[in-house]
């Protein structure tokens, strides 16, 4: 099966708070990961994405921390919005066997954001 | 919107039967990648090709082939369907080989009865 898996399988919030959607990994030799959001009836939505040589990035609203010691990786979202009530992705890329790499992802968590 | 094309949103059809779901890169992307949906096994990569060359192989089943032709554009072939193969397939592209910034398309959702 897949080494990428999520803590929390819903996460549930109140608009204007901030979200913290965990991923666990297990494969040390990933070294690129990314996450992706997916509302219904559409395709997943690329939101950010880090590289194993740093430990946190920043975009819009949106922040991903790395931490390699442990494996896990973390996308907070800033003051969320009902818009951003989605599934949330991780995946990483790993090379099991292969020299090219290629993107493994989780379960998603599915976020609903309460006005 | 992502760039990503795919064609038919929906498909129904019966077991045993024959499908061809299509893709059309984002404008400059050489790579387009496959993948399954299903509410049991999350997102599956199926193959991807670079430029008109398969590159890498996932889940696959012999029943599935693909292909990518000189426009870039990508059919992936099901054949002898089986209840089990309904899910949605998605397709996604990027600039290069390394499955990095894939953008996803809408996807086909494929039912068989």
């Amino acid at each position: 099966g897949e080494s990428v898996g999520l803590h929390l399988p819903t996460l549930s919030v109140q608009e204007g708070d901030n979200s913290i959607i965990n991923c666990a990994y297990s494969n040390s030799a990933s070294d690129y990961f990314i996450w992706y959001k997916q509302e219904s009836g559409k395709g997943p939505q690329f939101i950010i994405d880090i590289r194993s040589n740093m430990d946190k990035r920043q975009g819009q609203r949106v922040t991903v921390l790395l931490n390699k010691t442990v494996k896990h990786l973390s996308l907070q979202i800033a003051a969320t919005q009902p818009g951003d009530s989605a599934v949330y992705f991780c995946a990483e890329r790993g090379y099991r066997g292969s020299t090219l790499g290629r993107l493994y992802f989780g379960r998603g968590t599915q976020l609903t954001v309460w006005p | 919107d992502s760039g990503v094309t795919q064609t038919p949103k929906h498909l129904i059809t019966a077991t045993g039967q024959r499908v061809t779901l299509r893709c059309s890169p984002r404008s400059g992307d050489l790579s387009v990648y496959w993948y399954q949906q299903s509410l049991d096994q999350g997102l599956q990569f199926l193959i991807q090709y670079y430029n008109g060359e398969e590159r890498a192989k996932g889940n696959i089943l012999e029943r599935f082939s693909a292909q990518q032709f000189p426009d870039l554009h990508s059919e992936l072939n099901l054949s002898s369907l089986e209840l089990g193969d309904s899910a949605l397939y998605f397709c996604a592209s990027s600039v290069d080989t390394e499955s990095e910034k894939l953008f996803f398309g809408s996807g086909t959702q494929l039912s068989v009865l």
